[in-house]
């Protein structure tokens, strides 16, 4: 089944404890996407990657980290979290680098807490 | 730079109803434009998108959007609200690459 997953589900830790969130998909897609949903703002875009080694920020890409070393996997890494990255985390693929058209497909989200 | 608003966070309807949600967006390119649906505890699924052609578009579910350019809108609709139709709905614009720039969605309640 052509998928995202991402792991873990539910994450509650403390202030300053880098944790990690996986994002993995199996359809062969160039590029992928993190973004964060806050309640009344959406989903705001916070890194993409358009392909193995080439990631860029998106619009709020404060206090977080990625790396892109394999096509299918996409991890989004915070080095010392904050209580005000507490939200819902999603990664999300696009067939192509530039496919304005394409559907994104999206993962099931990560819900954070950091206390 | 471009922007979405939708139009109400909560929308409640009544079973059978007629769903309206209303979607603004901001674009000095031609807009590609998107729904999605969230049901609870999901990630997002794709309603419709328009990209090119005919402005009225036709989705999943019994959902359909028409893409206004001179209204710069594009408002979803469905004729008849079910119950499994209790989500929360996000309007989103491409303009360059991939990135998708999202309203602040709206959480639509069916009551019986």
């Amino acid at each position: 089944e052509a998928q995202v997953t991402q792991n873990p589900r539910y994450l509650i830790t403390v202030t300053g404890k880098k944790l990690t969130v996986t994002c993995s998909q199996n359809m062969n897609h160039e590029y992928m996407s993190w973004y964060r949903q806050d309640p009344g703002l959406g989903l705001r875009q916070i890194y993409y990657s358009m392909n193995v080694e080439v990631t860029d920020k998106g619009d709020v890409p404060e206090g977080y980290k990625v790396s892109r070393k394999e096509k299918r996997n996409f991890p989004l890494i915070l080095e010392s979290p904050s209580p005000n990255q507490t939200s819902l985390y999603f990664c999300a693929s696009n067939p192509q680098q530039g496919g304005r058209t394409d559907t994104q497909y999206f993962g099931p989200g990560t819900r954070l807490t950091v206390l | 730079a471009q922007s979405v608003t939708q139009l109400g966070s909560h929308v409640s309807v009544s079973e059978g109803a007629l769903v309206l949600l209303r979607c603004n967006y901001s674009s000095s390119v031609p807009p590609y434009l998107f729904w999605y649906v969230q049901y609870p505890n999901q990630g997002l699924q794709l309603l419709l998108k328009y990209t090119t052609g005919a402005t009225l578009v036709k989705g999943i579910n019994g959902f359909e959007a028409e893409f206004k350019k001179s209204e710069t809108s594009f408002h979803l609709t469905k004729p008849s609200a079910h119950m499994s139709d209790a989500a929360e709905y996000f309007c989103a614009v491409k303009t360059a690459g991939n990135k998708l720039t999202f309203g602040g969605g709206t959480r639509v309640l069916v009551k019986p």
